[in-house]
């Protein structure tokens, strides 16, 4: 069955720490993997892809992802930090997007909380 | 750079009403989602179509249908609505598996 799991529902840093938000996936086929953060009442805005190529993958914000095949994982990651990053996180897996495959399965999220 | 557009962005409606949610992709993407976003939940998978034809069909009650035009915009019909049926709804679109992007949703509370 394909399905995401984010193990942290709800994660608190401090600012100016380093973030890592964990992310595993089960696909059947070669997976599309995404980043997507969500502050409330708002839309989906994505972070960062991994269609193929370099394992690892820079997004905009100072986000970079790891796709590890052999963990099935795929972690989010941040250096530092900034209040403004508080928001909720999901990461989402996802197949060709033309035909009868393309639809994103998304984890349950992980709400990040920043400490000033 | 053109974006997704979804239409309404608010919608309030009474229980047992209808509602028609609209959605344009970008110009040129051939693939349309759709995506309903409880409370608290997240995004699951309603329905897709591909050059026009549904392509592929998630947890979308019977209460729902939707359609892609000939223009590709596609449209979100919910009749006989329930007080469960509060969420976001997102459109997204794609071509080829690239370019998935997502609109801003339209929040739809019934009451």
């Amino acid at each position: 069955a394909q399905s995401v799991t984010q193990p942290d529902i709800h994660i608190t840093v401090s600012e100016g720490a380093s973030l890592e938000l964990r992310c595993n996936y089960s696909y059947g086929a070669t997976p599309y993997l995404f980043w997507y953060v969500q502050s409330p009442g708002q839309g989906l805005q994505l972070l960062l892809k991994y269609f193929s190529g370099d394992t690892l993958v820079q997004g905009i914000k100072g986000f970079e992802a790891e796709f590890k095949r052999s963990q099935s994982s795929f972690n989010l990651r941040k250096p530092s930090v900034h209040w403004s990053d508080a928001a909720e996180y999901f990461c989402a897996v996802g197949g060709k997007g033309s035909g009868n495959t393309g639809k994103l399965i998304f984890g349950q999220g992980t709400t990040l909380q920043v400490k000033p | 750079a053109a974006g997704v557009i979804q239409s309404p962005r608010h919608l309030i409606k009474e229980k047992r009403e209808t509602a028609t949610l609209k959605c344009y992709p970008i110009p040129r993407h051939d693939t349309v989602y759709w995506y309903q976003q409880g409370p608290g939940q997240d995004p699951q998978f309603l329905i897709s179509f591909y050059e026009k034809m549904q392509s592929d069909k998630g947890s979308i009650p019977d209460r729902f249908s939707a359609q892609q035009f000939s223009d590709y915009h596609s449209e979100l019909n919910m009749s006989s609505l329930e007080l469960g049926d509060s969420a976001l709804y997102f459109c997204a679109s794609s071509t080829h598996g690239y370019g998935y992007t997502f609109g801003s949703g339209t929040r739809l509370t019934v009451v």
